[in-house]
């Protein structure tokens, strides 16, 4: 089946720093990758939609110079978090839209637990 | 707008035993609906998808259903094991933007 590898999985790093994570469809071409965050115990959000070749569109209430999203290739999307705080601590999951697939909609990845000291 | 909501928000049963878990939807225009599982710390595993047109699917001790009039879904599970102890999440996809909308997921723990 399709998978999608995230990467990194876990990451710390200090007050003020930027963090890239990325999001790769290994065996299938995505045009359309997906980011959502996750709060502990709570369901995923949709932040954005990361479309090959164009700009993303981002959810009401996600700041884009906060999270920048580059989708360069069709098997790749990175997720920046500029200047991360310790709010922006949580655990990011991206997800891609295969397009050869009919039925199943998104494949996820294994996701990055971001920690912000 | 699209609202998802799953009850019990947590639930807790000895091992063996059979049970359901309960996902309601507000707008029954859904392209498909999709049961994933989530472990601790982990990323998503889909479990059961239903296409709009059907009403249920099964695959091995998980049973789906799908009831657009009265905005619902169940996920069955049969037999329960401790390896199901994990959060279960219901979305929903509504074709055209692509999105997924995901409801409030139910944390499950099977007690050996």
């Amino acid at each position: 089946g399709a998978v999608v590898s995230q990467h990194p999985s876990w990451v710390i790093c200090k007050s003020g720093t930027s963090v890239k994570i990325e999001c790769r469809s290994l065996d299938f071409q995505a045009t359309t990758m997906f980011w959502y965050r996750q709060f502990p115990k709570q369901s995923l959000m949709l932040m954005a939609t990361s479309n090959e070749g164009s700009k993303a569109t981002y959810e009401q209430g996600v700041e884009k110079d906060k999270f920048l999203i580059n989708h360069a290739s069709l098997t790749l999307s990175t997720l920046t978090v500029t200047s991360a705080h310790p709010e922006d601590s949580s655990f990011y999951i991206c997800s891609a839209r295969d397009v050869g697939d009919l039925i199943q909609p998104q494949h996820f990845g294994d996701g990055t637990r971001l920690s912000i000291l | 707008k699209q609202e998802v909501t799953q009850i019990p928000a947590a639930l807790s049963v000895p091992e063996g035993e059979n049970l359901v878990l309960n996902c309601s939807f507000t707008d029954s225009a859904i392209y498909n609906l999709q049961w994933f599982r989530q472990d601790p710390g982990k990323g998503l595993t889909s479990l059961l998808l239903i296409q709009s047109s059907q009403r249920e699917q099964t695959s091995g001790r998980l049973n789906a259903s799908l009831d657009k009039s009265s905005g619902r879904s169940t996920l069955y599970i049969a037999a329960s094991q401790p390896g199901d102890s994990a959060t279960y999440l219901c979305a929903f996809f509504s074709g055209g933007n692509e999105k997924l909308t995901f409801g409030t997921g139910t944390r499950l723990t099977i007690i050996p």
